[in-house]
């Protein structure tokens, strides 16, 4: 069962570098999420998409770009990166009603010096 | 605005002993609630969530939590904790409004010693 899959699992990256993550998910769920993870700081959302073709900003999008690329993937992109964007980056589906279970992928390292 | 707050970043309990996780929430709107664990360098996976059903709920690994709509909490506990049980477990609000995204708390991390 492959779930969620975030590619890739490790990257380090110089300042000013840009990358994406990839995501795809395998259950036909119609909404995805990217979240950040940070020492103390728990879970941070920072883009979602409730369906293919929309996006929304979560609670931390400066600095982020996403793209839904279809019902399966969603990608997320780091244009200039910055040391403050080091962080564990997971990726999310769900079913889009309120109350559903959210599944997670493994999570993608990510360090910018 | 929706919130979760638990008490307490590190909980350390003996093999055997009562674990008890704290998480209180602020939500304008009856919520759902999810206890999510984190073992070392892999993503969450569910350990129960409380959807308006039940206010006891039953998880995975005999974790248990209890929706108090009075106290705005949703304590997660296990009457007798494993080695297999360190973790870091998040407590995350939903509200009905708001499609499936989830709020997290800070994580609470669970050391159980021999």
């Amino acid at each position: 069962n492959a779930g969620v899959t975030q590619t890739p699992k490790f990257q380090v990256l110089k300042t000013g570098q840009s990358m994406t993550l990839q995501c795809a998910q395998d259950m036909n769920h119609n909404s995805m999420y990217w979240y950040r993870q940070d020492p103390g700081m728990g879970l941070r959302l920072i883009y979602y998409s409730a369906s293919e073709g929309t996006t929304d900003k979560g609670e931390v999008p400066n600095g982020y770009n996403v793209s839904r690329l279809n019902k399966r993937e969603f990608s997320l992109r780091l244009e200039s990166a910055a040391p403050s964007q080091t962080s564990v980056y997971f990726c999310a589906s769900s079913e889009r009603r309120s109350g559903n279970t959210i599944y997670f992928g493994e999570g993608s390292w990510l360090t910018v010096v | 605005a929706q919130s979760v707050t638990q008490l307490g970043s590190h909980v350390s309990v003996s093999e055997g002993a009562l674990v008890l996780l704290r998480c209180n929430y602020s939500s304008s709107v009856p919520p759902y609630l999810f206890w999510y664990v984190q073992y070392p360098n892999q993503g969450l996976q569910l350990l129960l969530k409380y959807t308006s059903a039940a206010t006891l709920v039953k998880g995975i690994n005999d974790f248990e939590a209890e929706f108090k709509k009075s106290e705005t909490s949703f304590h997660l506990t296990k009457p007798s904790a494993h080695m297999s049980d360190a973790a870091e477990y998040f407590c995350a609000v939903s509200e009905s409004n708001q499609g499936g995204k989830l709020i997290f708390g800070q994580g609470t991390e669970l050391s159980v010693k021999p």
